[in-house]
């Protein structure tokens, strides 16, 4: 496609669920960052990858969240035993490279907690 | 850690009036970035700037970075309907981006 597709676009759970978010960047583009969305604030860093790897970890708010990148291309974000406090809009973006600071971002996906 | 701040949180304007948004960085930032999102949508990258002291346009709108690298502003013209959204200024000294918190603009008809 053109631009960052995120699956799903909502999500509802209940609380101690696990959640799989999916993040499909642009064709060609190396660098794919996650963040998080509360209302009424900006995007909140959780984890940055240059391929394949995890090159900046350092946002995740704990060990219940892990994201995954194998083949360098489309990403997972996991959460697991979801708390309501992880009610947000997840977005991905990805930019040509980690120089090219331009992001662009997907719809996001809207996690509801229940 | 780096801290991006944002003034005014909400900017009311009415339609032809100007108005001026701030963001303000803890640190020296080696370049901010300024996105717009709309309601219901996500953030879009309007521009970048990286000298010390530089001003860009694009049609009614002009981003400013400060001398010293820890602020800059965005001002908009003749406001429209079309400019209602959040605006975001986020700071970068390498690959991460921390963003502000947004001002939020409604505009009057």
């Amino acid at each position: 496609g053109a631009g960052v597709s995120q699956t799903p676009s909502n999500k509802v759970t209940e609380k101690g669920k696990y959640v799989e978010l999916r993040c499909d960047p642009i064709s060609g583009h190396t660098a794919l960052y996650w963040y998080r969305q509360s209302l009424g604030q900006g995007p909140e860093f959780l984890i940055y990858f240059q391929g394949t790897g995890a090159a900046d970890d350092s946002g995740l708010p704990n060990d219940r969240f892990f994201a995954v990148r194998p083949e360098g291309s489309v990403s997972t974000l996991k959460i697991q035993r979801t708390e309501r406090g992880d009610s947000a809009v997840y977005l991905c973006a990805s930019s040509r490279s980690a120089r090219s600071k331009e992001l662009f971002f997907g719809e996001g996906s809207r996690l509801t907690v229940l | 850690g780096q801290q991006v701040m944002q003034i005014p949180q909400y900017q009311h304007v009415q339609e032809g009036e100007d108005f001026t948004t701030y963001c303000n960085s803890s640190t020296t930032l080696s370049n901010i970035q300024w996105y717009k999102q709309r309601p219901g949508g996500h953030p879009v990258f309007l521009i970048q700037l990286v000298k010390s002291g530089e001003v860009k346009k694009q049609k009614r709108l002009t981003f400013q970075f400060g001398e010293a690298k820890k602020n800059s502003s965005l001002h908009i013209t003749a406001t429209q309907t079309t400019d209602v959204g959040t605006y975001f200024c986020a700071g970068s000294n390498d690959y991460k981006l921390s963003f502000g918190a947004g001002t939020t603009v409604t505009v009057r008809a």
